[in-house]
């Protein structure tokens, strides 16, 4: 079946430092995915997302790019703020439901 | 903007007992998801109801049911509770297209004693 494979984590990290997440998929044809943030206490949020091979989804200075080659969609960011502390979950979806990672935790020092 | 609705946010029941969580989708989506979420754990797809019908089914016990009422609000029903089913339940909408957004809810967090 479609699975979800994360880094593990924590990631910690400094004020300003560069951020990337690993992600890849194994799925039946071309699934559309997802990168969804919890923050304590809270609900998920989508963060961004990409449809199809190649596409580039983009929010709040985080990317990730839908790679069908490597099966990846790997999140990134330039420069991490202590706000964007927070657990990451990767997550694809062919039929709907939404299968996740394992989820990363981020924290982001001052 | 509105919300995904979820009630109670928080139940504590004992075992074999039963609970009743309630979902309020965004106005004019039509499909419905709810998810499990264990502690320190990825949510798990349980079910989904698309117009008011079952459109996929997960990981969902036998002890737990579900449906989508004509005013397209969800219920999840559990019954003889176990400790393993604390956790924290989220309930999402969407329009009905594997590209759009799932909208989730706060959650309802469910503790079993």
């Amino acid at each position: 079946g479609n699975s979800v494979t994360q880094m593990e984590g924590p990631v910690t990290l400094s004020e300003e430092a560069f951020l990337t997440i690993n992600c890849t998929y194994t799925a039946t044809g071309y699934p559309s995915l997802f990168w969804y943030v919890q923050y304590p206490g809270e609900g998920l949020q989508l963060l961004l997302k990409a449809t199809k091979a190649d596409d580039k989804g983009s929010n709040k200075g985080f990317e990730a790019t839908y790679r069908k080659e490597t099966t990846s969609f790997h999140l990134e960011k330039g420069s991490v703020q202590v706000s964007d502390s927070a657990v990451y979950f990767c997550a694809s979806s062919n039929t709907g439901k939404l299968i996740f990672g394992q989820g990363t935790t981020l924290q982001v020092k001052p | 903007a509105a919300g995904v609705i979820q009630s109670p946010r928080h139940l504590i029941k004992e075992k074999r007992e039963t609970a009743t969580l309630k979902c309020y989708p965004i106005p004019r989506h039509d499909t419905v998801y709810w998810y499990q979420q264990g502690p320190g754990q990825d949510p798990q797809f349980l079910i989904s109801f698309y117009e008011k019908m079952q459109s996929d089914k997960g990981s969902i016990p036998d002890r737990f049911s579900a449906q989508q009422f004509s005013d397209y609000h969800s219920e999840l029903n559990m019954s003889s509770l176990e400790l393993g089913d604390s956790a924290l339940y989220f309930c999402a909408s969407s329009l009905n297209n594997r590209y759009n957004e799932q909208f989730f809810g706060p959650g309802t967090r469910l503790t079993v004693l």
